[in-house]
């Protein structure tokens, strides 16, 4: 069955600290993988996608992620983390059949910023 | 450029009741879907539209019904709610439906459900 896990369901990072976000992926053929961003109120806004090729993508708000087959995993990550970041983020992958596509989305991590 | 719109933004229902929430896609999508996000979870697939039809079904009952108009607007009709209709509702419009195409998200309409 296809699906994605994310582990943690909450971080808390200090300002200015590196951040990585795990995902994990289970699909049978090639994944499209995604990262969309919630703020508190908003909708899902998103920060990334891989389809192929490059197995680093970057994103919009300085964030990349690398796709790894071999470990079916598609973790984002930050070198920097700014308050503004601080929001639920979640990982879908693309599920095509039927001429329909739609995504199956991890249950989130809710991320908190420390100045 | 406009992005996808939904209305109402909040909406209280006591059970039993029937509600009904629209969505505006992005300027120049054809295809709606729509997708439930309970408290706590990740949003989960209900349906699609695309040329006014319905195309995949996630694992909803029929209560929940949508529609597709030919402006390519869409609502999502829930009939006899439930307690655990309590979510947020949240369209998402692409240009087509390929693996390819990305999904732009709406804000979302919260139904509560007392």
């Amino acid at each position: 069955a296809q699906s994605v896990t994310q582990p943690d369901i909450h971080i808390t990072v200090s300002e200015g600290a590196s951040l990585e976000l795990r995902c994990n992926y289970s699909y049978g053929a090639t994944p499209y993988l995604f990262w969309y961003v919630q703020s508190p109120g908003q909708g899902l806004q998103l920060l990334l996608k891989y389809f192929s090729g490059d197995t680093l993508v970057q994103g919009i708000k300085g964030f990349e992620a690398e796709f790894k087959r071999s470990q079916s995993s598609f973790n984002l990550r930050k070198p920097s983390v700014h308050w503004s970041d601080a929001a639920e983020y979640f990982c879908a992958v693309g599920s095509y059949g039927g001429a329909t596509n739609k995504l199956i989305f991890g249950t989130g991590t809710l991320l908190a910023v420390q100045p | 450029d406009a992005g996808v719109t939904q209305s109402p933004t909040h909406l209280i229902k006591t059970r039993g009741q029937q509600v009904t929430l629209r969505c505006s896609p992005k300027s120049g999508h054809d295809t709606v879907s729509w997708y439930q996000q309970a408290l706590g979870q990740g949003p989960q697939f209900i349906f699609q539209y695309y040329e006014e039809e319905e195309r995949q079904r996630g694992n909803f009952p029929d209560r929940f019904s949508g529609h597709q108009f030919p402006n390519y607007s869409s609502e999502l009709n829930v009939n006899a709610l439930l307690l655990g209709d309590s979510a947020l509702y949240l369209c998402a419009s692409s240009l087509g439906s390929s693996r390819e195409e990305t999904q732009y998200f709406g804000p979302g309409t919260r139904l509560l459900v007392l």
